[in-house]
């Protein structure tokens, strides 16, 4: 079956960065795309950006665009989503989620989220 | 962007109840590219619905989705005590993908 297991929760200061990763596993990797969102404390979902694990193409969340780096290592099929300049309210959970099927971008499985307090 | 808003904000339904959650796009949504998820508190969301109107694997045939263009609606024919949650419409016809900002359905 289809996992995306994610690492663990991090705190970091005011203009540091994160770098989060999502290990997949019960697919081909490079068959489909993989989604960043994030959910603030209390708030909906917001979507980061998505990248293509067949060759790395990448489309971000124009808010981020500067800030987010979403990379893949197809050897170890993990995807990774850095974050940079960390604000306070990119404290927030971040979940990655493959693409429901092939021919869609549309985020189906999703890893348990990752918790991400910035805090001085 | 397309800008999706859901009504109401929140839901007061008992079990056994019909339960119709509205979603409305500030544009037409391509292909009727229009999904629903459900979360539960603690929890990753669970796709429900996706293409308008088809279920995703395992979802139960009490939830359906219908609509186009710019009005969608997902349905819960009897509520269940396990569908108490958050829903949120989703379009991912063009960039960027955006979420509404959810409907708490909640236990009258």
């Amino acid at each position: 079956q289809v996992q995306m297991v994610q690492s663990g929760a991090e705190v970091k200061k005011p203009g540091a960065s994160v770098k989060v990763s999502c290990k997949a596993s019960g697919y081909t990797f490079t068959s489909y795309g993989i989604s960043w969102v994030r959910q603030a404390p209390g708030q909906g979902l917001e979507w980061m950006g998505w990248i293509s694990a067949y060759n790395g193409n990448t489309k971000y969340a124009q808010k981020l665009q500067g800030r987010v780096t979403m990379t893949t290592d197809t050897s170890t099929s993990t995807a990774y989503m850095e974050l940079r300049s960390l604000r306070s309210d990119d404290t927030a959970v971040y979940s990655c989620a493959r693409d429901y099927s092939v021919d869609t971008t549309m985020p189906g499985y999703w890893g348990q989220g990752t918790l991400l307090t910035v805090s001085s | 962007e397309i800008v999706l808003t859901q009504s109401p904000g929140t839901l007061s339904l008992s079990p056994g109840e019909r339960a119709t959650l509205s979603c409305r796009a500030s544009q037409s949504i391509s292909s009727s590219y229009l999904a629903w998820y459900q979360q539960k508190p603690g929890q990753a969301p669970r796709l429900l619905i996706y293409g308008a109107s088809s279920r995703a694997t395992g979802i139960p045939d009490r939830f359906s989705g219908s609509g186009s263009g710019t009005d969608f609606t997902l349905t819960i024919s009897r509520l269940e005590p396990e569908d108490f949650a958050v829903y949120y419409c989703q379009q991912y016809g063009s960039s960027p993908i955006t979420f509404g900002q959810g409907t708490r359905l909640e236990i009258k």
